[in-house]
């Protein structure tokens, strides 16, 4: 079963509207975490936001929120004011432990490009 | 401040050779990793090590071996290349393994196996 969906192989999206990437986990961690990254054609990896299990608010980084629904298992990437430097591809991530370590397991990614 | 320095960017190589991915850090991070990352997959974890001398294995370890005799180092060798590990890879180092510690990535390494 996958550990982490992001259902949205790609999406398009007119500059200056707000996007939402969907994520959602399955973990029977009770002490896991949430990342996004972002990964422009350049291929880095950029870090974006940290959803802790046991947060109590939705992280918030600049135009970058999470919209966490931990019944739902869902942790969505809220981009605000799209810009065209948001197209990208964006990766959801969920570190879990395994054995005596945690471990970061991926979802596939989504694509987004943002229309001038 | 370097952060995670991977080379080489590209390489080549034929079936059946071998080779070392090299990774190094300079924020004396205790966690280190190294990825694969397939076209339309997230990122596997093939090895990593949570300190010096402690190398473990992840999800595809087959074919690659690592080691970690310094902090700053975390080397991956492909001992017979196959074009199955034709592959960008991805060394990555974190303060530790749990928590809210971010994972800081190498620009990554372009291989093709022929």
């Amino acid at each position: 079963a996958q550990k982490i969906t992001q259902t949205q192989p790609g999406m398009f999206v007119q500059e200056k509207e707000a996007v939402t990437l969907d994520c959602t986990y399955d973990t029977s961690d009770p002490s896991y975490g949430l990342f996004w990254y972002k990964q422009p054609s350049s291929g880095e990896m950029i870090f974006l936001i940290y959803q802790g299990s046991y947060d109590q608010q939705n992280a918030t980084e600049g135009r970058y929120s999470l919209n966490f629904q931990k019944a739902r298992k869902s942790a969505n990437l809220v981009i605000s004011a799209s810009q065209l430097g948001d197209s990208a591809m964006y990766f959801c991530a969920m570190r879990e432990l395994r054995g005596s370590n945690y471990q970061l397991i991926w979802g596939a990614g989504t694509k987004l490009i943002i229309k001038p | 401040n370097a952060g995670v320095t991977q080379t080489p960017k590209f390489q080549v190589l034929k079936t059946g050779q071998s080779m070392t991915l090299q990774c190094a850090q300079d924020m004396n991070h205790e966690y280190m990793s190294w990825y694969r990352q397939d076209p339309g997959m997230g990122l596997r974890l093939i090895h990593y090590s949570v300190g010096a001398g402690i190398t473990d294995q992840g999800e595809v370890p087959n074919g690659y071996n690592v080691s970690r005799s310094t902090t700053e180092d975390f080397p991956l060798r492909l001992l017979s290349a196959a074009p199955s590990q034709t592959s960008v890879y991805f060394c990555a180092s974190s303060l530790s393994s749990g928590g809210n510690t971010e994972a800081f990535f190498g620009q990554g390494t372009r291989l093709t196996v022929v």
